[in-house]
């Protein structure tokens, strides 16, 4: 397997803050991570797919300057959530891609008061 | 475009029953299959995979499931649980070539003792 690492693991903000969540790819380097969001008791939620060196790529519905990514190496992209309110409140997951195959970190839970 | 289906939102099972956990997927390309599981407030942990070669796939913690082109189908099976199994089961799909991730919403497994 591969080891994908997140920090934080948890955070309280107040609303209208920014918060930074890193992916980091322990054990290999990922050119491609993605970020995904789980509301509670559903499944996984693709935000965006992060590629080292170039603009992320968002899908349909997720507000690019409110989540912004950056993958400037090979083994660390970020999440930014901006100007958070409470409804940003989420469980974020990302992975890295290896070959054919994503593993993914222990997720992120932020909450925002 | 590709979807996944899980049959069952929730599976209760005794210890020591075995289990069957039923994925099912649509998608007009060849595709690459997968299980991950995830305990609470943890993230997703690759159980196994299925690129090619052999229908049946052998993962980690005892389980396996069988591809079954026919029937669009990649269930997961292991013959005898345990109390630590109790967690969600989530299928998902890739379309050959791409990296995005489609996943299933979901199965909760409670083995009760």
């Amino acid at each position: 397997g591969a080891v994908v690492s997140q920090h934080p693991s948890w955070v309280i903000c107040k609303s209208g803050t920014s918060v930074k969540i890193e992916c980091r790819s322990l054990d290999f380097q990922a050119t491609t991570m993605f970020w995904y969001r789980q509301f509670p008791k559903q499944s996984l939620m693709l935000m965006a797919t992060s590629n080292e060196g170039s603009k992320a790529t968002y899908e349909q519905g997720v507000e690019k300057d409110k989540f912004l990514i950056n993958h400037a190496s090979l083994t660390l992209s970020t999440l930014t959530v901006t100007s958070a309110h409470p409804e940003d409140s989420s469980f974020y997951i990302c992975s890295s891609d290896r070959g054919e195959t994503q593993y993914f970190g222990p997720g992120t839970r932020l909450l925002v008061l | 475009a590709q979807s996944v289906t899980q049959l069952d939102s929730q599976v209760p099972v005794f210890e020591e029953a075995p289990v069957e956990l039923r994925c099912n997927y649509s998608s007009s390309v060849s595709v690459y299959l997968f299980w991950y599981v995830q305990y609470p407030n943890q993230g997703l942990q690759l159980l196994l995979k299925y690129l090619s070669g052999s229908t049946l796939v052998k993962g980690i913690n005892g389980f396996e499931a069988e591809f079954n082109k026919s029937q669009t189908s990649f269930h997961l099976r292991k013959p005898s649980v345990h109390i630590s199994d109790t967690a969600e089961y989530f299928c998902a799909v890739s379309e050959g070539g791409s990296e995005k991730l489609v996943f299933g919403k979901g199965t909760k497994l409670t083995v009760n003792p």
